[in-house]
């Protein structure tokens, strides 16, 4: 099983700022990550697939980046709807194997 | 538009079984694949299941193989999940997803599952 780490587990940015989240995998995924956001109550949302191909909808604010086991997710100019945990995910595997990271928590400082 | 609506969640007893269902419509269900996805109150996401889109293939996260069965009925534009030998690590929302080349788009809203005595 690929393993998953994000870090840190909860980040203070203020809003205007610049946040930036990491995910490591235990082996390599190439470019086979995906980034998540989640709000309470509510389904995630895809936001990156590929490590940096941003979602139908989502804005340029956000961004990805990586290929391996290093990966970052990198949101410019935070808003307060950004404020959220984020999860990373690999899909290298087949047959399907998916697994999550444990994700990050994007607090307002 | 695309919309997923699960069912079947509640309270069930450990060892007991119980039967969720997704609801698809504003696509061509019998053209993609499936997925649930769960998550532990509090807790992070967990892939559980995904199924061809005919059916004739289905794969499972370890923890569950050989107690819960994903199927679709692509008359009826449903996925369901039939958990069995339920235990309490495994009450979470199972939410429903429409897989786009192994990630998620589009989920429901969930549907929760407890399992305590």
């Amino acid at each position: 099983e690929i393993v998953m780490t994000q870090s840190p587990a909860t980040l203070s940015v203020s809003p205007g700022e610049r946040a930036t989240l990491s995910c490591r995998a235990s082996q390599t995924v190439s470019s086979n990550l995906a980034w998540y956001q989640q709000k309470p109550g509510q389904a995630p949302r895809l936001l990156i697939y590929g490590a940096s191909t941003r979602a139908t909808g989502i804005p340029a604010r956000f961004s990805g980046s990586g290929s391996g086991t290093e990966f970052t997710l990198t949101i410019s100019g935070l808003q307060s709807e950004d404020f959220a945990v984020y999860y990373c995910q690999q899909y290298k595997n087949w047959p399907p194997e998916y697994t999550f990271g444990q994700g990050t928590k994007l607090d307002i400082k | 538009e695309v919309q997923l609506v699960e069912s079947g969640g509640g309270l069930v007893q450990p060892g007991g079984s119980l039967r969720l269902s997704c609801a698809a419509s504003g696509f061509s269900f019998s053209s993609y694949w499936m997925s649930w996805v769960r998550q532990a109150p509090g807790k992070g996401l967990e892939w559980v299941a995904s199924i061809k889109q005919d059916g004739s293939e289905k794969y499972y996260v370890d923890s569950v193989k050989g107690r819960f069965t994903i199927s679709k009925d692509n008359g009826k534009d449903s996925l369901y999940l039939q958990m069995n030998s339920l235990r309490a690590e495994d009450t979470a929302m199972y939410y429903c997803a429409r897989d786009e080349h192994s990630t998620w788009v589009y989920w429901g809203q969930g549907t929760l599952v407890t399992v305590s005595s």
